[in-house]
Formats: structure tokens, sequence, C-alpha cells
């Protein structure tokens, strides 16, 4: 299986601020990469696929890239509803896996 | 706008079977891969496998001896049956839809539910 491992595990920000989260794969995925939020009590949310593409209806604040076995997601001014914990996948080999996932907080 | 909505026992004994179903709505169930994924409490998420409209299917090797989706698309519904269940089954289930035929990642997910293995 494909380990996906994020970084920071928990990442301290205050509202305005940029925040940067990481993640790598143990094998290159190419561009298969996509990105979550996941706010206390919901569901998942789709953010970015193909490492760097929107989402129909995402902010522009989010903004993913990478390829191969790094990738980033990018909130560039955070909002009060952007403090939630974000998970990475890789969907180039099943069975898809996710990371451990970063929890930002203010 | 596509709508799913997770059903099932809320509890369910060890060494049990795990009964879930997903009802889809606001869209058509055909032409489409659909996912279960879970979550343990405080934890992350866990693929488990896909079916297709057609009834392909594609487990998690890590589950594949115990897992089975099935698909009724006259009722817009898809299944997971989880045998031999432990208490490291304990989860929030979502079924979930992919985006599209060759790309598994997920745009459309239910508001899970929360199953415990217990006796």
């Amino acid at each position: 299986d494909i380990v996906v491992t994020q970084s920071p595990g928990t990442l301290s920000v205050s509202p305005g601020e940029r925040a940067t989260l990481s993640c790598r794969a143990s094998q290159n995925v190419s561009s298969n990469s996509a990105w979550y939020q996941q706010r206390p009590g919901q569901a998942p949310r789709l953010l970015i696929y193909g490492a760097s593409a929107r989402a129909t209806g995402i902010p522009a604040r989010f903004s993913g890239s990478g390829s191969g076995t790094e990738f980033t997601l990018t909130i560039s001014s955070l909002q009060s509803e952007d403090f939630a914990v974000y998970y990475c996948q890789q969907y180039k080999n099943w069975p898809y896996t996710f990371g451990q996932g970063t929890k930002l907080e203010i | 706008q596509m709508q799913l909505r997770e059903s099932g026992p809320g509890l369910v004994k060890p060494s049990e079977t795990l009964p879930l179903t997903c009802t889809v709505s606001g869209g058509s169930i055909n032409n489409h891969y659909w996912s279960w994924i879970r979550q343990p409490p405080g934890k992350g998420l866990e693929w488990i496998g896909y079916i297709f409209y057609n009834g392909n299917t594609k487990y998690n090797p890590s589950l594949k001896s115990r897992v089975s989706i099935s698909v009724d698309t006259s009722r817009q519904q898809f299944s997971l049956n989880l045998t031999s269940v432990t208490a490291a089954d304990t989860a929030v289930y979502y079924c979930a839809r992919h985006f599209n035929i060759g790309h598994p990642y997920f745009d459309s997910w239910g508001q899970g539910t929360l199953t415990t293995v217990s006796s």
C-alpha cells in the first residue's frame, strides 16, 4: 500500500495568516492526490483534486501544489471557518489511502 | 444536488455482520462508482471498497475477506456487509461518490453513520 504522511499533526495559526500543510506519499503518485476538509461532526469535503485543481465552490484562497511524492495545501488568508482537520489522499493505486490528517487550530 | 444517506443498525454484536445501506437521491446511481469509507472515533479515514453501478467491485485487501458491497439500481441504493466484526470495526461509516470514472476521489459524501461493535 502507498503510505501517505501529513505534517505537521497540528498547526496553530491566527486568522488572516497563511497556512501551509504538507503531504508525502511513499511512492510516486504523479498528480493523483486530493485534499479534503473535515469540520467537527461533519463529513469530509473535497477541496483539491489532481494535486492543484479546486473543486466546485471552493474559494480561491485554497490552493494545492506538488507532484510525485510531495504535495502542499496552502490557505492564503485564514477565515474562522477554515479551522478544521485536513486530509490528503492518493488515488494513483488502490487501495486508495489517506494521510492521518493535519488539525488547523487557532 | 446529489445527496447520499447511510442507514444501519447503530449497534452490532462482536462476531456478527454489520449491514449498511446508502441511498442516493438528487441524481442517478448509474454511470458512477460508489465507495464506502470509515473513520474510527478520533482517527483518520480508511477506504473500504467501491462498486460500479453494473456491480463490479474492488475491496481494500486489509478487509477483503470480510467485505461485500452490492448495488440495487432500481432502489438507487448500494450496500455494505462486513462480517465477523470486532471492536476495531467501531467507526463512522461514510458512503461517497467518485467524481467520475477513472477519478477515484470523492466529491459527494453522506453525513456518516456511527456503528458501534459491542455486546
